[in-house]
């Protein structure tokens, strides 16, 4: 089975550009969740949705949106890129039974982001 | 608040020893617990994960945890490192009551020497 997918892998942008990243969860997962990774730190949570509306939020400005699609795949996206926005975003997929826990997250491979 | 400390941000070991990597946790309420490898320039894995009964938990490649509630630990061990597991790790809590969201430490890379 394919693993969480997300692209691109790398991208560039300039301060004030916006960004569109996208993910798409292991076959027969509802949740996905979003994280950025600084260099040198670990993940901090962005969002999370399941069955396409938001469980969870972040401590992370209005700047940063996100959706889910009804084939459970996800778009974060970045309004007026910072130099501070440059990080690794990912994606994490998970069963997501809430009431339950959300079950196993399982990351993808990231997208890098660099603003110059 | 709940928060995640990972107590060592490096630890460097020879090849065929022994490693434990700490991580220590606060929170209020019951906890999942997880730990994560991330090899240089890819995503995160799943080592193993603590969501209840048994306290020691047996991951992938070798690797075990051991949930401590009353120290609010969950050390990560390995009896022998061999030189691929070189890579960052990372400690993770998620709460019953808070759904998707983890909590990550710093982060602790593991450098194996031949």
């Amino acid at each position: 089975d394919a693993g969480v997918t997300q692209s691109p892998t790398h991208l560039i942008k300039t301060r004030g550009q916006q960004v569109t990243l996208r993910c798409s969860p292991i076959s027969g997962h509802k949740s996905v969740s979003w994280y950025q990774q600084v260099l040198g730190q670990g993940p901090q949570f962005i969002f999370q949705y399941y069955e396409k509306e938001e469980r969870g939020r972040g401590n992370f400005p209005d700047r940063f949106s996100a959706r889910q699609f009804p084939n459970y795949s996800s778009e974060l996206n970045v309004n007026a890129l910072l130099l501070g926005d440059s990080a690794l975003y990912l994606c994490a997929s998970s069963l997501g039974v809430p009431g339950l826990g959300l079950g196993t997250q399982y990351f993808g491979p990231g997208t890098r982001l660099l603003v110059l | 608040a709940q928060s995640v400390t990972q107590l060592d941000s490096q630890v460097p070991v020879f090849e065929e020893a022994p490693v434990e990597l700490r991580c220590n946790y606060s929170s209020s309420v019951s906890v999942y617990l997880f730990w994560y490898v991330q090899y240089p320039n890819q995503g995160l894995q799943l080592l193993l994960k603590y969501l209840s009964g048994s306290t020691l938990v047996k991951g992938i490649n070798g690797f075990e945890a051991e949930f401590n509630k009353s120290q609010t630990s969950f050390h990560l061990r390995k009896p022998s490192v061999h030189i691929s597991d070189t890579a960052e790790y990372f400690c993770a809590v998620s709460e019953e009551n808070q759904g998707g969201k983890l909590i990550f430490g710093q982060g602790t890379e593991l450098s194996v020497k031949p």
